[in-house]
């Protein structure tokens, strides 16, 4: 069975801690994604990756980094997290073929306080 | 600028119904539609897609229909089971060649299907 684990299901942390979220999938897949999922707003996408050290900005980059130094691992870091990032952040991988039938995680929901 | 927009918030149907989930969209450089199923704490899963080429695609319980002139799409679940109260992401992407790998989110449709 496919899966895509996300490292921790609840995080809470202070304003201006620096946050990192872990993500590892195990279907090989070239394609990693990061969105938030906020009430009202639907799923908008961070950052995404196509291959190993590879990145792209989604729609909402602003106050996010990611890293991927392994394919199948692909890491959302908050330099400094602030109140507006709370949210709860889903990490999806996909293949090449068929990119946009994205595989989710469970979720991890930040609290930033 | 919402580009993929679902205009109902919730939808409330009794078991054994249609439900019919809505979505519009205004990029008339998409090319491809899905929809997903979301549960409350988990990810959201993919259920069905259409490419442009097509007019309707069925899966089971589930058909997703496209209207390219009027850039609309609908998810039809025929019968509606308990199991179904999710909230429903409609999704599209313009396969150009060279387009990046983006996939837009409507805001989502809450269906509650009661027995």
């Amino acid at each position: 069975d496919v899966k895509v684990t996300q490292s921790s299901r609840y995080l809470v942390k202070r304003t201006g801690e620096k946050v990192f979220l872990e993500c590892v999938q195990d279907m090989d897949h070239e394609n990693m994604f990061w969105y938030r999922q906020d009430p009202g707003l639907g799923l908008r996408l961070i950052y995404f990756s196509y291959d190993v050290k590879m990145k792209e900005k989604g729609d909402i980059p602003e106050g996010y980094s990611v890293s991927r130094e392994k394919k199948e691992r692909f890491s959302l870091i908050l330099e400094s997290a602030s109140t507006n990032q709370t949210s709860m952040y889903l990490c999806a991988s996909s293949n090449t073929g068929l990119w946009e039938k994205l595989f989710f995680g469970s979720g991890t929901q930040l609290s930033v306080l | 600028d919402q580009q993929v927009k679902q205009n109902s918030p919730s939808l409330s149907v009794q078991e054994g119904r249609i439900s019919i989930l809505n979505c519009d969209y205004t990029n008339s450089m998409f090319d491809y539609f899905l929809w997903y199923k979301k549960y409350p704490a988990e990810g959201p899963t993919f259920l069905i897609s259409i490419s442009s080429i097509k007019d309707k695609n069925e899966d089971g319980r589930f058909t997703v229909f496209l209207n390219k002139s009027a850039k609309h799409l609908s998810l039809h679940i025929v019968p509606s089971q308990p199991g179904d109260s999710a909230v429903y992401f409609c999704a599209a992407s313009a396969r150009i060649q060279g387009g990046s790998e983006k996939l837009v989110f409507g805001k989502g449709t809450k269906l509650t299907v009661n027995p």
